[in-house]
Order: structure tokens, then C-alpha cells, then sequence
């Protein structure tokens, strides 16, 4: 049973530009939930999509959005790139929103 | 505000010698509470979940006990390979929060 997939795994933008991150969660899991870790904040929750619904949104600033299609897949999307938007972006799906299985995560680093 | 604490930081042990990480929280409406491990530029591999204070679930050297208001994982006899970054996670509702995790370096 393959895995959550993330692609790409890693990117270099520059500020002011936007970038969208792809995930492929498990076979047969409608929950897709993204994160962004960071060495000082830790892993924290940007939003959770469930049969194509934004189903939970966390604290950040509108220029991070996401969508799920109908097969499940996720993108999230950064516009107006800051410096301070450098992190290890994971994707967790799960069957019903509760055990999340990972990802390998996107490294974006904004320059 | 609803926290996840994890203590400590980090941790040095020798080979073989046991030790337990802590993950202590303050939320309303628990729904669960799951521990994962974390490998250098690996996404978080899943662990355990507890549902109720009281339960314990094991796996190889590791056991997970919950209270009703912190979770340990027991560490017995540890081997280098255990040496990772150990974070937990509470569920309230539909949202996770994180811990910042222990890092584990096990000392052979």
C-alpha cells in the first residue's frame, strides 16, 4: 500500500513569488491535513480538507490556501512568498480525520 | 489556550538504559492523543494513539500510557536506532496540536 507522496520535495523561490505543493494521500483516505514545521514553532496545522471541504483552518495569514479534488489529492498554495514562509511543509491524510499518516514533506526555502 | 507541552527537550541515554518522555496538555474535548517519531528530513512516522486515561499501547521497546492530563512513552532498553525526535499531538475536534518534541540520541 503506497504511501502519502509530496511533491516536489524540495524548492527554492524567491520573495513575492507563490508556489503550490502537491500531496497524493493513502488509497481510500478523504482526510488530507497540512502543516508547516519550523525549528522554533514546531509542527503547526494550517488546514484539514475532507471530501473536497475545507473542514478546519488553523491560524495563518489567507495567502496560505488549499483545495482537495475529487480523487482525494491535495494542493496547498503560498502566494506573495516571505522569507519567513521557509519551512518543511508535511501532509498527513487519514480515513476519518483522526490517525494521520505523513508524508515525506516539501523543504521550501524562500530567498 | 489549549497547549501540548513535551518534556524534556532532549535526551542522552546510554545503550540499554531505560527512561520515559513526557507530553503533558491542557485542552477541552480530548479526542485523542497520538504519538509519532521523527527521523532528519523524514516526515513524522506514526506511533500510538490513546483514546481514555488508563490505556497503554506497546510497540517493540515502547509503551504509551495516558492520564487524564499527560502521556509518557517508556523507553526500555534503547538501542542507538531509537534515536530520533519524538512528538505528540492532542485532538480536539477536528484540529491537532503538536508538541515540540523530545529529541532522542541513544549512545551505544
Amino acid at each position: 500500500k503506497a504511501g502519502v507522496t509530496q511533491t516536489p520535495r524540495y524548492l527554492i523561490k524567491t520573495r513575492g513569488q507563490q508556489v503550490t505543493l502537491s500531496c497524493s494521500p493513502i488509497s481510500g483516505h478523504r482526510s488530507v491535513s497540512w502543516y508547516q514545521q519550523t525549528p522554533g514553532q514546531g509542527l503547526q496545522f494550517l488546514f484539514e480538507y475532507f471530501s473536497e471541504t475545507q473542514r478546519n483552518k488553523g491560524n495563518f495569514p489567507g495567502r496560505f490556501s488549499g483545495r482537495q479534488f475529487s480523487n482525494s489529492r491535495s494542493e496547498m498554495n503560498v502566494s506573495t512568498l516571505e522569507l519567513g514562509d521557509s519551512a518543511l511543509y508535511l501532509c498527513a491524510s487519514s480515513l476519518e480525520g483522526n490517525e494521520a499518516f505523513f508524508g515525506q514533506g516539501t523543504r521550501l526555502t524562500v530567498v | 489556550e489549549d497547549q501540548v507541552t513535551q518534556s524534556p527537550e532532549a535526551l542522552r541515554l546510554q545503550e540499554g538504559e531505560s527512561s520515559s518522555l513526557n507530553c503533558s496538555y491542557t485542552v477541552s474535548g480530548l479526542r485523542g492523543l497520538f504519538w509519532y517519531r521523527q527521523d532528519p528530513g523524514k516526515g513524522p512516522e506514526f506511533l500510538f494513539t490513546l483514546y481514555s486515561a488508563g490505556e497503554e499501547k506497546e510497540k517493540e521497546r515502547l509503551k504509551a500510557t495516558l492520564t487524564k492530563k499527560e502521556s509518557f512513552l517508556h523507553i526500555t532498553a534503547p538501542k542507538p536506532e531509537d534515536s530520533a525526535t519524538y512528538l505528540c499531538a492532542v485532538q480536539v475536534y477536528n484540529q491537532f496540536y503538536f508538541g515540540t518534541g523530545t529529541s532522542l540520541t541513544v549512545i551505544p
